[in-house]
């Protein structure tokens, strides 16, 4: 069984230009989360796809966008990056026919540096 | 709206020693569950524990125990004999089970170093 993986680990970008994370779910999961990890902060929630439709979103403008593949494997897009959007961005699987409390496993993370 | 405090941005113990780190927690669902997660240098958040709102005893994982108070809305991480490995960032968080779906709101977290 593989865990959940993420790429790139690093990533510099400038102001304003996009960026695409990607994220490969664990073996037989369907949803997959995304949060934004700031430095010195935990992780916040930016939106969850579920058999690839978005089912949740959090508090993110909507340059902010994701897709959700039939393998169930997901991407964040940022576009027009800003400054403030440097930070570890966390990908995180989870089935609806798993354990009663869902249990989200968590990828290394991506952290994108914006200069 | 779910909210989660920790207040201790740091802990120090030395190795052997138990440990507490502390989560309040406030939430308008009834049914709801408490997760902690440890997170090393390397990012990867690493799951320790999970108390369901309506389970009647704390939670245990090895060395892990969750003390689980109800009434006064906390989830207090107990690790006993403390490891070097130990050292990391741990974050207390919560999942609403009422939600259409299923995500988890953080605290910012407590940074816990282990000394020999």
């Amino acid at each position: 069984e593989t865990g959940v993986t993420q790429s790139p680990t690093h990533l510099i970008k400038t102001r304003g230009q996009q960026v695409t994370l990607r994220c490969s779910s664990q073996s037989g999961h369907n949803t997959v989360s995304w949060y934004q990890q700031a430095l010195g902060q935990g992780p916040q929630f930016i939106f969850q796809y579920y058999r690839e439709e978005e089912n949740g979103r959090g508090n993110f403008p909507p340059r902010f966008s994701g897709l959700q593949f039939p393998n169930y494997s997901s991407e964040l897009n940022v576009n027009a990056l800003e400054l403030d959007d440097s930070a570890l961005y966390l990908c995180a699987s989870s089935s609806t026919s798993a354990s009663s409390y869902n249990e989200q496993f968590f990828g290394p993370g991506t952290r994108l540096t914006v200069l | 709206a779910q909210k989660i405090t920790q207040t201790q941005p740091g802990m120090f113990v030395q190795e052997k020693e138990a440990v507490t780190l502390d989560c309040t927690y406030d939430t308008s669902d009834p049914s709801y569950g408490l997760f902690w997660y440890k997170q090393p240098s390397s990012g990867e958040m690493i799951f320790l524990i999970y108390q369901g709102s309506y389970d009647q005893q704390n939670a245990t994982e090895g060395r892990y125990s969750l003390n689980f108070q109800k009434a006064r809305k906390s989830a207090n991480l107990v690790i006993s004999a403390s490891q070097l490995g130990d050292s990391a960032m741990y974050f207390c968080a919560m999942r609403g089970m009422n939600s259409g779906y299923s995500t988890l709101t953080f605290g910012k977290g407590t940074m816990l170093l282990v000394s020999p």
